[in-house]
């Protein structure tokens, strides 16, 4: 079956511009997840939704960083006024369940931002 | 807050030759741990997981075992073949929220 899938796969932004980033997850997966990650790190915890809900979005690093997900299917992550330092690679990732810790978390392959 | 520290790389190693990447872990609660792989050009997947303490995870040859004793969790393979060449994550899952660690880069020389 079909995965986790992001678009675009590449953006290249000029600083101030306001950019939005798709995910679509798996179908039927309840929670959805956004990673940032930057050039040689780990994934960092960006926010994540149980269907529609928006649970955790302690790791949204400023308020020009916004993710929705309406109908609790496809979300999207929108960074306004996008500056040199938020450039990176955001991933997406679904889980089956939701709240659980046991589950895996299938990723998408990333959308690479570069923000000149 | 919770945080994982891996091994840094780049590790390179013969075909055949014995692998470890140390993971260890600082969490609240009991958390479930996670290796994930990365092969170029693609996307991150699961390797295997553990949820308890003692647990062992295996696939393809890797193993782990979830260590409450020591917050640890190293991965092994008896036997790496050159098709291993990969980035490899540890990361740990508590309410549902993940933290992971910085990854290793692993060659594989024929």
């Amino acid at each position: 079956g079909a995965g986790v899938s992001q678009s675009p796969r590449y953006k290249v932004a000029k600083r101030g511009q306001d950019v939005a980033l798709r995910c679509d997850p798996i179908s039927g997966h309840v929670s959805l997840f956004w990673y940032q990650q930057a050039l040689g790190q780990g994934p960092e915890f960006l926010t994540y939704f149980q269907n529609e809900a928006q649970l955790d979005k302690s790791g949204l690093p400023s308020d020009r960083f916004f993710a929705e997900r309406p109908e609790g299917s496809v979300s999207t992550l929108k960074i306004q006024r996008t500056q040199q330092e938020d450039s990176a690679v955001y991933l997406c990732a679904s889980s089956p369940n939701g709240g659980s810790s046991y589950n895996e978390q299938f990723f998408g392959p990333g959308t690479r931002l570069t923000v000149l | 807050g919770d945080s994982v520290t891996q091994m840094e790389g780049p590790v390179t190693l013969s075909e055949e030759a014995f692998l470890t990447i140390n993971c260890t872990y600082t969490a609240t609660g009991y958390p479930s741990l996670f290796w994930y792989v990365q092969y170029p050009g693609e996307g991150l997947q699961l390797l295997l997981k553990a949820t308890k303490a003692d647990d062992k995870g295996s696939n393809k040859g890797f193993e782990a075992t979830y260590r409450k004793e020591t917050t640890s969790f190293h991965l092994e393979k008896g036997s790496v073949q050159v098709s291993d060449s990969a980035v490899y994550f540890c990361a740990l899952s508590s309410a549902g929220k993940s933290t992971f660690g910085d990854g290793t880069t692993l060659t594989v020389k024929p």
